[in-house]
């Protein structure tokens, strides 16, 4: 089983919302992350969580919170957020940089489409 | 620090040909992996092809295949016998093996139109 999942697939929200966005594997990764992606650009690291614990942060507004419960679920809280904001959020597993003798490549799950109003 | 470099913002290709997608990349490092993502528009981003870093033999996927070139640090994308459904933006993407993190460095993408 190769898939990573999220829910929801689209998420309208008001500025003064709370929201999550959630992700789920079962391919026994241990490295979980979170990216934005804006229309025709890359994807944006935002979080990584390594054996369950954040490992990167990469300067991300505090209107969005990661948590990991276990190895296999991910989610991002999202609250008081921006116009800006809308972008698609996609979640990625892989297996850690510290696993030797693994190839490291991150596998996608479809994403959420997040538009703020 | 690490950057990949995909020169060639949006491509075209007649279908069953073959087309050619550049990637350059900047590393100090020896040992790291090298990737392939395709984003079909609206749909998900897969894993098409991989590469190690200390494997001289270039990875083959079906019609998918890549030139590896180390010493001059360029991974170009093949993909022969071009079909509609490859239409897509295509990510190259590199990973240092036994790092500090987990990153992976995207290039900007080269959207790849197939032209029926």
């Amino acid at each position: 089983d190769t898939e990573v999942t999220q829910t929801p697939k689209h998420l309208v929200m008001g500025m003064t919302n709370k929201k999550s966005l959630k992700c789920e594997q079962h391919m026994g990764h241990r490295a979980m992350y979170w990216y934005k992606q804006k229309a025709k650009k890359p994807p944006e690291l935002m979080f990584v969580y390594s054996y369950e614990k954040l490992s990167i942060n990469e300067s991300v507004p505090s209107r969005f919170s990661p948590e990991c419960p276990n190895s296999s679920l991910l989610n991002l809280h999202l609250h008081a957020l921006q116009p800006e904001d809308s972008a698609l959020y996609l979640c990625a597993s892989s297996q850690p940089q510290s696993l030797s003798g693994s190839s490291y490549e991150q596998y996608f799950g479809p994403g959420t489409r997040l538009t703020v109003t | 620090a690490q950057t990949v470099t995909q020169s060639q913002p949006e491509m075209s290709v007649q279908e069953a040909e073959t087309v050619t997608l550049s990637c350059t990349y900047d590393t100090s490092e020896s040992d790291y992996y090298l990737f392939w993502y395709k984003q079909p528009p609206s749909r998900q981003m897969i894993l098409v092809i991989r590469q190690e870093a200390y494997k001289q033999q270039n990875a083959t996927e079906n019609r998918f295949s890549v030139n590896f070139q180390k010493a001059a640090k360029s991974f170009s994308l093949k993909i022969s016998d071009s079909q509609l459904g490859d239409a897509a933006m295509y990510f190259c993407a590199y990973r240092s093996e036994g790092g500090r993190d987990d990153k992976i460095i995207f290039g900007k993408g080269t959207r790849l139109h197939i032209l029926p």
